[in-house]
C-alpha cells in the first residue's frame, strides 16, 4: 500500500539559505511525485512535480530530485525568502486501474524563512 | 489551471445534522476527488467522484457517512452526515483534468473549515 514519510516536520532558516525537505515511498508502483505548497487558510497549490522517467526537475529557485531505486524524493529551495514561509506537502501518485488514481500525501513540513 | 470555487468556506454545525459542501469549477474536468485535512495534518482522500460512476471510498470511508454526487463534469457535492465533533477538520476539493500522472496535476478549493460543536 501507499504511504510516505516526510522529513524534517519543521525546518527554520535564515533567508537567503536553502532548504531541503525530503521523502520516502513505499509503493514501487508510484510514478507521479509532486509538492505542494500549503498557506494559513488556503488550499494545496502544485510548486513543482516530477514524473518517474525523469531524476530531476528545476523550475527558478525550487529543484526536485527523485531516486526510484531508493523510493525518495527531495524538494530543494535555494535563496529563500519569507515569502517561501508555509507548509509544504509531498506526495507519491499512483494509478490504480482505469480512471482511478490516488495521491497519498506526506504529513507535512513546516518551513519558516527568518529575515 | 482550473478555478475552484468551494462553498460554504467555513460553518459551524451542531452535532447529529448533516452539512452538504460544494464544489464547482470552472471548466470541464474527468477527476474530482475530496479530502479531509485535520488541523495542522496531513491531507487524507476520503473519496474520488468520476462522472459517470459511483464515487470510489477509501478505507475507513463510507457512503453513508459522506454521501458524494458528481452530476457532470464541473460539479460535485460531499455531505458529511450526522456530524460528531470528530468530524471538524478542513474538507478539500481537488480536480485534474485527464490522465492525472501523465501530464497535468491537481488542483485544490480553498477548502471548507468544518467546526461540529
Amino acid at each position: 500500500g501507499e504511504n510516505v514519510e516526510q522529513h524534517p516536520s519543521t525546518l527554520s532558516v535564515q533567508e537567503g539559505d536553502s532548504a531541503v525537505i525530503k521523502c520516502t515511498y513505499s509503493d514501487s508502483a508510484s510514478n507521479y511525485f509532486p509538492w505542494y505548497k500549503q498557506e494559513l487558510g488556503k488550499g494545496p497549490q502544485l510548486i513543482i512535480d516530477i514524473r518517474s522517467n525523469v531524476g530531476e526537475k528545476k523550475d527558478q529557485r525550487i529543484a526536485v530530485t527523485l531516486n526510484k531505486t531508493a523510493k525518495h524524493f527531495s524538494l530543494h529551495i535555494t535563496e529563500t525568502q519569507p515569502e517561501d514561509s508555509a507548509v509544504y506537502f509531498c506526495a507519491e501518485g499512483v494509478k490504480r486501474g482505469g480512471s482511478n488514481y490516488k495521491l497519498t500525501f506526506g504529513k507535512g513540513t513546516l518551513l519558516t524563512v527568518n529575515p | 489551471s482550473a478555478v475552484i470555487s468551494q462553498k460554504p468556506s467555513r460553518d459551524i454545525c451542531q452535532r447529529g445534522t448533516s452539512l452538504t459542501i460544494q464544489c464547482q469549477v470552472d471548466s470541464q474536468v474527468t477527476m474530482m476527488f475530496w479530502y479531509r485535512q485535520q488541523p495542522g495534518q496531513s491531507l487524507t482522500l476520503i473519496a474520488t467522484a468520476n462522472q459517470g460512476s459511483e464515487a470510489t471510498y477509501e478505507s475507513g470511508f463510507v457512503i453513508d457517512k459522506f454521501p458524494i454526487s458528481r452530476p457532470n463534469l464541473t460539479f460535485s457535492t460531499l455531505t458529511v452526515s450526522n456530524m460528531s465533533p470528530e468530524d471538524s477538520s478542513i474538507y478539500l476539493c481537488s480536480v485534474a483534468m485527464a490522465e492525472l500522472f501523465l501530464n497535468t496535476e491537481a488542483f485544490f478549493g480553498q477548502g471548507t473549515r468544518l467546526t461540529v460543536v
